[in-house]
C-alpha cells in the first residue's frame, strides 16, 4: 500500500522539550515538505527537501529542524525555541517536477501542555 | 510575490444544488493551480490541477474547476452538491519560474452542504 505515514497521530509536549515528528513515504518521491496548519490560516511551509541530504527553509522555519538522510524519511524536530508549537503538522511528498501534485500524510496534532 | 486568495471563509449550499468555491491568484509567470480537500483531522487529498491546455479541468468526486487567465481565477465547481462534500477546501498555486516546487496555499474555504 503506497503512501505517506506520519507518527504519532497525537503528541503532547511539555514546555522546554524537543519533540520529533516522523514522516515516511514509499512513493519513491524525491521531494518532501513539512507544513504547519493553524485554524483560519491555511498551510504554511516549514521546511522542504528536493533531494536526499539537502533541505531548505520555508516561510516559518524558526524553532524547527529537519534531516533528510534517506529518500523515504523526513523527520521534523520541534525545538524548545519554537514559541507557539501547538498546531497540526502535515508532511507531503511529490515527484521532483513542477507539474505534479503533492501527496499528504494524515498529520500529527501537537499540543504543548 | 506569489499569493492565493480564497475570499469566502465558508460556503453554504443545499444538497443537489450547484456549488462554487472561489480562488484567485497572483504570480509573476504562468501558474500551476491545484485544489485539495481536507476532512476533519485528516491530511489533504488532491482533487484536480491545471497545468496547461483546456481551461476546464475535471477532477475527483465530480468536481471541476475553470481557469480564467484574464480574471486570475480558478474557481472550484460541482453541478450537484452532496452532504458528503462538506469539508475544508484549499486552492494552491505554483509559479512556473520557481524551481523549488513549493506550493502557496490559500487560507481555505469551509463548504457546508445541508440536507
Amino acid at each position: 500500500d503506497g503512501g505517506i505515514t506520519q507518527s504519532p497521530k497525537y503528541l503532547f509536549r511539555k514546555e522546554g522539550q524537543n519533540v520529533t515528528l516522523s514522516c515516511e513515504q514509499n512513493l519513491n518521491h524525491d521531494a518532501m515538505y513539512w507544513y504547519r496548519q493553524d485554524p483560519g490560516q491555511g498551510l504554511r511551509l516549514i521546511y522542504y527537501s528536493q533531494i536526499v541530504n539537502d533541505f531548505q527553509k520555508g516561510d516559518i522555519a524558526e524553532g524547527y529542524s529537519v534531516s533528510r538522510e534517506k529518500k523515504e524519511s523526513f523527520p521534523l524536530t520541534v525545538t524548545s525555541a519554537q514559541k507557539n508549537p501547538t498546531a497540526f503538522y502535515l508532511c507531503a511528498s511529490s515527484i521532483r517536477s513542477g507539474v505534479d501534485e503533492q501527496f499528504f500524510g494524515p498529520g500529527t496534532r501537537l499540543t504543548v501542555l | 510575490a506569489q499569493s492565493v486568495a480564497q475570499p469566502e471563509d465558508q460556503v453554504n449550499v443545499a444538497e443537489g444544488n450547484p456549488l462554487t468555491v472561489k480562488c484567485t491568484y497572483s504570480v509573476s509567470g504562468n501558474p500551476y493551480l491545484f485544489w485539495y480537500v481536507q476532512y476533519p483531522n485528516r491530511g489533504l487529498q488532491f482533487l484536480l490541477k491545471y497545468i496547461t491546455g483546456d481551461n476546464l479541468v475535471k477532477g475527483s468526486y465530480g468536481f471541476e474547476a475553470e481557469f480564467n487567465k484574464s480574471q486570475t481565477s480558478f474557481h472550484l465547481k460541482k453541478p450537484s452538491a452532496l452532504v458528503s462534500d462538506s469539508a475544508l477546501y484549499f486552492c494552491a498555486v505554483r509559479d512556473i519560474p520557481d524551481s523549488s516546487y513549493k506550493l502557496i496555499f490559500g487560507s481555505g474555504t469551509r463548504l457546508l452542504v445541508r440536507p
